[in-house]
């Protein structure tokens, strides 16, 4: 089964921005999607289709997607973006959804 | 803007069954996919599988296939999943989610929790 790579955890400061990669293989040829989760709270979209933004999802949301390698870029991070966010992909091979395991991004 | 509204937590045996709902309004239920996404404490998410209203179409995970089951219920625009054989390893928090393919999932019930315990 299709399987998508996260780090366990990302750290920036303030105004700085955040990078949070997944990693699969061939990952470019599909479509990425990014979830943000507060803690108690269920997830919200915060990038479909690699880079789009659903409405209402700030700027400082935008994404990449390219050969093994999918990147969420969070610029200007607030001290509010502080959270678990997953990527997720749909693989056709075998026709299942799949999610990365997650990131914590902390604001320090 | 649709809205899913999920069924309150449960607390269940070991092998018994639960089966938890969600109900959507503000918006078109049957043509999109309803997916069902689970996260044990303190773990990641899961994706338990999805289901097509209008057409009854299911789509199941492979490590769940066998003991779950989605249905629905459009004429009170409600999904349902039930689990049997349940296990402690199914404590979880159940969210349905609207899936609309490459846009995503884009709008989430607030999740069901379900407890097995003895």
């Amino acid at each position: 089964s299709y399987v998508l790579a996260q780090p366990p955890s990302v750290s920036v400061a303030p105004g700085q921005t955040a990078r949070i990669t997944c990693g699969g293989n061939n990952i470019g040829s599909n479509s990425v999607h990014w979830y943000q989760q507060k803690p108690g709270q269920a997830p919200v979209l915060v990038v479909y289709d690699d880079r789009d933004r659903p409405s209402g999802i700030p700027e400082r949301f935008s994404g990449s997607n390219s050969g093994n390698t999918a990147t969420l870029i969070i610029s200007g991070v607030e001290a509010g973006d502080e959270a678990d966010y997953y990527c997720q992909v749909w693989d056709s091979s075998s026709d299942q959804l799949v999610f990365g395991g997650g990131t914590k991004l902390t604001v320090l | 803007q649709v809205q899913l509204v999920q069924s309150g937590a449960e607390v269940k045996k070991p092998g018994s069954s639960v089966k938890v709902s969600c109900k959507a309004s503000g918006g078109t239920f049957s043509s999109y996919t309803l997916s069902w996404v689970r996260q044990a404490p303190g773990q990641g998410l899961e994706w338990m599988g999805g289901i097509i209203p209008v057409f009854g179409t299911t789509n199941y995970a492979q490590r769940l296939r066998g003991r779950v089951t989605f249905t629905t219920d459009e004429s009170t625009s409600t999904a349902y999943v039930e689990l049997s054989s349940l296990r402690s390893e199914d404590t979880a928090v159940y969210y349905c989610a609207r899936d609309r393919g490459a846009r995503g999932l884009t709008a989430w019930g607030r999740g069901t929790l379900v407890i097995v315990s003895s």
